[in-house]
């Protein structure tokens, strides 16, 4: 049973354009989402997050959307730049006692064209 | 910019052998996490600590995999015997405390099992 579902595999865009990634979810009790970045051969490097009482977060080029009723976030990247191709993945926290960990979705592959 | 160590960051080896991973999180984290990431999957968390005590280990599987962190610094994490099912990226990621939703994960080890 996933909790946090990535449906597009992969995603190519063109250099200059925006890039949207989405993330849909089924726990309502996940508080925070997350999205991080992984190049091969590396470990997930943290993008962007927004909190559950959110329904938007900016900084820099990426800006996260959150629509709680939905059950649905995305990410934006304008302008997308070569350097942005990566496999990203949509994270969400269930918190409670002793539950802080993190729910993965299986991650979009971006390609940036130049 | 502190990181998370993991070492070694490639291995191969056979299957029934034993094996072990270490991770050193940055500096004055409490929570440590080790996580599976099979090819084409988001990573799945396989033990949480909390300083030196497990918090979390309901999805590791205990008959062959055992996680310790006695000090409650580094990490070792390991797999006897290995299976050919084994085969994937072990990536620790540390946070300063359970109720901080960001984790900083290191570069990860690929464990080849043949």
């Amino acid at each position: 049973d996933q909790q946090v579902k990535q449906n597009s595999p992969s995603l190519s865009v063109q250099e200059g354009r925006i890039s949207i990634l989405n993330c849909d979810y089924t726990n309502s009790m996940f508080d925070y989402f997350l999205w991080y970045k992984k190049y091969p051969a590396e470990g997930p490097t943290f993008l962007i997050s927004i909190s559950s009482i959110k329904d938007k977060n900016e900084d820099g080029r990426f800006t996260v959307f959150l629509n709680k009723s939905a059950k649905h976030l995305s990410l934006h990247i304008v302008p997308s730049q070569p350097g942005d191709s990566a496999v990203y993945f949509c994270a969400a926290r269930v918190y409670g006692g002793s539950q802080g960990n993190l729910i993965f979705g299986k991650g979009t592959k971006l390609s940036v064209k130049p | 910019e502190a990181e998370v160590a993991q070492s070694p960051r490639y291995k191969i080896t056979e299957k029934s052998q034993a094996v072990a991973f270490w991770c050193d999180p940055i500096s004055g984290h409490a929570t440590l996490y080790w996580y599976r990431q099979i090819l084409g999957q988001g990573p799945e968390l396989l033990v949480q600590f909390q300083d030196e005590s497990v918090v979390d280990d309901s999805q590791l599987p205990k008959d062959r995999f055992s996680a310790e962190r006695l000090k409650g610094v580094d990490s070792t994490l390991k797999i006897q015997p290995a299976e050919l099912g084994d085969s994937a990226m072990y990536l620790c990621a540390s946070s300063p405390g359970q109720a901080s939703y960001e984790q900083y994960f290191g570069p990860g080890t690929r464990l080849t099992v043949t």
